[in-house]
């Protein structure tokens, strides 16, 4: 069966400090992998998404990179985070089509 | 490009009663999927439903079905028996048929189930 792993789970960084979320998925192949954001327990902003190693779009401009290393990791980075970083991140991962996501259980972050 | 539209930012229930939550949407898009989540307070992202455009049939799983709406553009969600583990966000999302687009979600609404 198909599992997704994102950690850490919670993470308290200073303003300035680099970031590195790491998102994997076991039992599948070549999956659609998705970067999200959720502010305040409000709605869910998309960062970035992958259909492939390598291949990585970008939906918001901002001080945020994702990576995608191997066919089943995603990574998440910045080199300084500021204060609007804080947030809770979430990864998700379909299969290629019009499939719905799972979802990882997240990480929140919060920078001080 | 596509919108997802929840109008209501919360409800609330009696426990065993039936909520309706709305949505809309706005796409030029034939063909495309719609779907419900569910963040409880742990805020793991559950699926709740799926519906195929295509389909007239209303997609149903136990206790939660929608009403799906196709020329109105409207995928509302019913809740019947609501449970105290109902208590959530629940976003609507909606995802175009054609390559891997990413989904497009709602803001969210905030169900509180009161016993």
């Amino acid at each position: 069966s198909q599992t997704i792993h994102q950690w850490p789970a919670t993470l308290v960084q200073p303003v300035g400090s680099p970031l590195s979320l790491e998102c994997t998925v076991e039992g599948t192949s070549n999956p659609n992998l998705y970067w999200y954001r959720q502010a305040a327990g409000r709605g869910l902003q998309l960062l970035f998404y992958s259909v492939g190693i390598g291949q990585i779009s970008s939906e918001v401009p901002q001080n945020l990179s994702a990576s995608r290393p191997q066919d089943r990791q995603f990574i998440l980075s910045s080199k300084k985070l500021l204060l609007s970083d804080s947030g809770f991140y979430l990864c998700a991962w379909n299969s290629q089509g019009p499939h719905g996501y799972t979802f990882g259980s997240g990480t929140r972050l919060t920078v001080v | 490009a596509q919108t997802v539209t929840q109008s209501q930012p919360e409800m609330s229930v009696q426990e065993a009663e039936t909520v309706t939550l709305s949505c809309t949407y706005d796409t030029s898009e034939s063909n495309y999927y719609l779907f419900w989540y569910k963040q409880p307070p742990s805020r793991q992202m559950i699926l709740v439903i799926r519906q195929e455009a295509y389909k007239q049939q209303n997609a149903t799983e136990n206790r939660f079905s929608v009403n799906f709406q196709k020329a109105a553009k409207s995928f509302s969600l019913k809740i019947s028996d609501s449970q105290l583990g109902d208590t959530a966000m629940y976003f609507c999302a909606f995802m175009k048929n054609s390559g891997n687009t990413p989904l497009v979600f709602g803001k969210g609404t905030r169900l509180s189930v009161i016993a």
